[in-house]
């Protein structure tokens, strides 16, 4: 069973669209990420959302937002699209253990995005 | 700050070969530091991890790290290099105190390692 999956693998879209990548995982944790990896292959982090709380918002343009319906699932929705966008984003999710510190992230296979 | 370097962008070695992948991190107190792996059009796999205890760290598929405090570093090795570990590797640290936003990771910039036959 997959662990961490995100839909769809791949995205091909024109300037301008709306477009949403969805992330599911079933671990029974309460923490999830989104990151973003270049085309340089360098990882930033977006957002992260403990227990559906948002917790981490990296200066990312406002055209992302991330939606948390419930612990297991953690979705991103891009307004407006820019060519810039074309990455590929990681969903990642982790628990969060005694005093606040998490074990080890777990990353879902990645969602290509190509913004034409 | 928190921040991971990877000085290396690419490894080369023979099959066979040993390998070390270099990772030297910088954070405010207790450092809790991972090794990752992206085989192409895939996501990251986790390698292993130091929390505390031995400074030898033992993980997936033979590989192990090396945890340096006074040098701080955690260096990757393997014994034997295969082809098949040809990929894309990550190191990333958090801090271990509470000032860590709910464990965000650090991650470098990754180094490619090419195994050849």
């Amino acid at each position: 069973d997959t662990a961490v999956s995100q839909t769809p693998k791949y995205l091909v879209t024109q300037m301008g669209n709306d477009k949403s990548i969805k992330c599911e995982q079933n671990l029974g944790h309460d923490t999830m990420y989104w990151y973003k990896q270049d085309s340089k292959k360098f990882l930033k982090i977006m957002f992260s959302y403990n227990n559906k709380e948002l917790i981490i918002n990296e200066t990312v343009p406002n055209r992302f937002s991330p939606k948390s319906p419930d612990k297991a699932h953690l979705n991103l929705h891009i307004n407006s699209l820019e060519l810039g966008d074309s990455a590929v984003y990681f969903c990642a999710s982790s628990q969060v253990g005694l005093a606040g510190f998490t074990d080890t992230q777990y990353f879902g296979p990645g969602t290509r995005l190509t913004v034409l | 700050a928190q921040s991971v370097a990877q000085p290396e962008d690419q490894v080369n070695v023979a099959e066979g070969n040993p390998l070390t992948v270099k990772c030297t991190y910088s954070v405010s107190g207790n450092p809790y530091l991972f090794w990752y792996v992206q085989y192409p059009n895939r996501g990251l796999q986790f390698l292993l991890k130091y929390i505390t205890g031995d400074n030898l760290v033992k993980g997936s598929y033979g590989f192990e790290a090396e945890f340096n405090k006074s040098q701080t570093s955690f260096h990757l090795k393997k014994p034997s290099a295969l082809v098949s570990d040809s990929a894309l590797y990550f190191c990333a640290v958090r801090g271990a105190d509470r000032g860590s936003t709910l464990g965000r990771l650090y991650f470098g910039r990754g180094t490619q390692l090419t195994v050849w036959p």
